[in-house]
């Protein structure tokens, strides 16, 4: 069974304060692994997706990466509007099921 | 360009009565089509997928069932609603076929029942 563990539930920045957050999965056969954001009573937003473990994506302020184990969402200088809760999502071989993990919700203090 | 349309943003309904949520896409053909659910403090549940027109795979036992009558349109349903069956509902697309893989969110229905 695919499962994924986000870390930390809940994370409080200083505006500018940079920090990284983490999703710890284990699938069998990665077919890729997603990172949404999701702002309150809305959707979740689709920022990226990785498909195998070195490969790194970047967005504006975010930067995402991934190992065999883990991916990190690597938040540089956060801003206000960048408070929301960062979804993570794995799919697996032979699957059409996207297995989320909880979330982590981001404040950035001005 | 894609777009996914969700249908109502709110609804409060009452015990044992029907509901009805639909979700339409648009620009795209085949797509595959999701029905999340997602309750505070817990990740979004798959409740049922789509891989074309009357197609529906289940992966939740529960109250509620899904069709998809037209190729971009999908639809969750319920004879009676149950307290439980509250929650905030989340219809999803992702391209045709197995290799495309990104899923795109609705922006949600919150179902209160009461």
């Amino acid at each position: 069974e695919d499962q994924v563990t986000q870390s930390p539930e809940a994370l409080r920045l200083q505006e500018g304060e940079s920090s990284s957050l983490n999703c710890s999965y284990t699938v069998s056969g990665l077919r890729g692994l997603f990172w949404y954001r999701q702002d309150p009573g809305k959707g979740p937003e689709f920022l990226f997706t990785l498909y195998s473990a070195g490969e790194e994506k970047e967005k504006e302020r975010l930067k995402a990466t991934l190992t065999k184990k883990e991916s990190f969402l690597h938040i540089t200088a956060p801003k206000p509007e960048d408070s929301a809760t960062y979804l993570c999502a794995v799919l697996g071989a032979g699957s059409y099921q996207l297995t989320f993990g909880k979330g982590t919700k981001l404040s950035v203090i001005p | 360009s894609q777009t996914i349309h969700q249908w109502p943003a709110t609804l409060v309904q009452p015990v044992g009565s029907p509901l009805s949520l639909e979700c339409t896409v648009e620009g795209t053909s085949n797509p595959n089509l999701y029905w999340y659910r997602q309750a505070a403090g817990r990740g979004l549940q798959l409740l049922f997928y789509s891989v074309g027109i009357g197609q529906i795979s289940s992966e939740v036992p529960q109250n509620l069932s899904a069709s998809r009558p037209q190729d971009r349109q999908f639809i969750l349903s319920s004879k009676k609603l149950l307290l439980s069956d509250s929650g905030f509902y989340l219809c999803a697309w992702s391209g045709y076929g197995f290799t495309n893989t990104e899923a795109f969110f609705g922006q949600g229905t919150r179902l209160t029942v009461v």
